[in-house]
């Protein structure tokens, strides 16, 4: 159970920002909230993490509801080479490996 | 530096078979984990292996085996092949055991079952 929610698929437009919804309205207090992203035939590359306050880097910035039990994660100019599957991640099995769930597939569009 | 590489970039098996599958991780991290990603998935964990010991499996049948070497390469091997086997087969690559943010992925070996 991946205990995330994401759309299936998303579109914008290039240059706009692309602004990726996650439902984990199960969360425990103490985990993180993980975003990866799997350019086609690549392997997922990490691009942040929080636990409670907002994150940003060079990549993206991610905002936590004060429940925590939603997050956006925000590209804040798309372009096409961000064009991916994205993952939303927030479980820890009893191996301590993150839980992945079919997540979001963002197309940007010229 | 180079990233985690993988080997062979793709494989074709018939039913039966065996196959090793190949993973370099990054200079300096001691930890490689294997994932199984079917089409329209995410990655699903198998293995992984931290200072050459493993330190967690996922829900694979017996036929799936991995082991980790002194340079911290690591192969992966799954025997009496089925069709349901084809799969991307992900290496993933961390100083340490439970880094999550700093895993970092190889490009893959796609596997095809005949």
């Amino acid at each position: 159970d991946a205990k995330t929610t994401q759309p299936p698929s998303m579109d914008c437009a290039e240059g706009r920002a692309a602004n990726l919804p996650c439902n984990h309205s199960t969360i425990s207090g103490n985990e993180y909230v993980y975003w990866y992203r799997q350019i086609h035939s690549q392997g997922p590359q990490y691009i942040i993490h929080g636990l409670k306050n907002n994150e940003t880097n060079e990549m993206a910035s991610l905002i936590i509801t004060e429940d925590r039990k939603s997050s956006t994660l925000i590209l804040p100019h798309a372009t096409l080479r961000d064009t991916a599957v994205y993952y939303c991640i927030v479980r820890v099995d009893s191996n301590y490996q993150l839980i992945w769930g079919a997540g979001t597939k963002l197309i940007i569009k010229p | 530096d180079a990233g985690v590489t993988q080997s062979p970039t793709h494989l074709i098996k018939t039913r039966g078979q065996h196959v090793t599958l190949r993973c370099s991780p990054i200079s300096g991290h001691k930890s490689v984990s294997w994932y199984q990603q079917v089409l329209g998935q995410g990655p699903q964990f198998i293995f992984q292996y931290y200072e050459k010991e493993e330190r967690g499996r996922g829900n694979f049948p017996d036929r799936f085996s991995a082991r980790q070497f002194p340079n911290y390469s690591s192969e992966l091997n799954v025997n009496a092949l089925l069709l349901g086997d084809s799969a991307l087969y992900l290496c993933a690559s961390s100083p340490g055991p439970r880094t999550y943010n700093e895993q970092f992925f190889g490009p893959g070996t796609r596997l095809t079952v005949l």
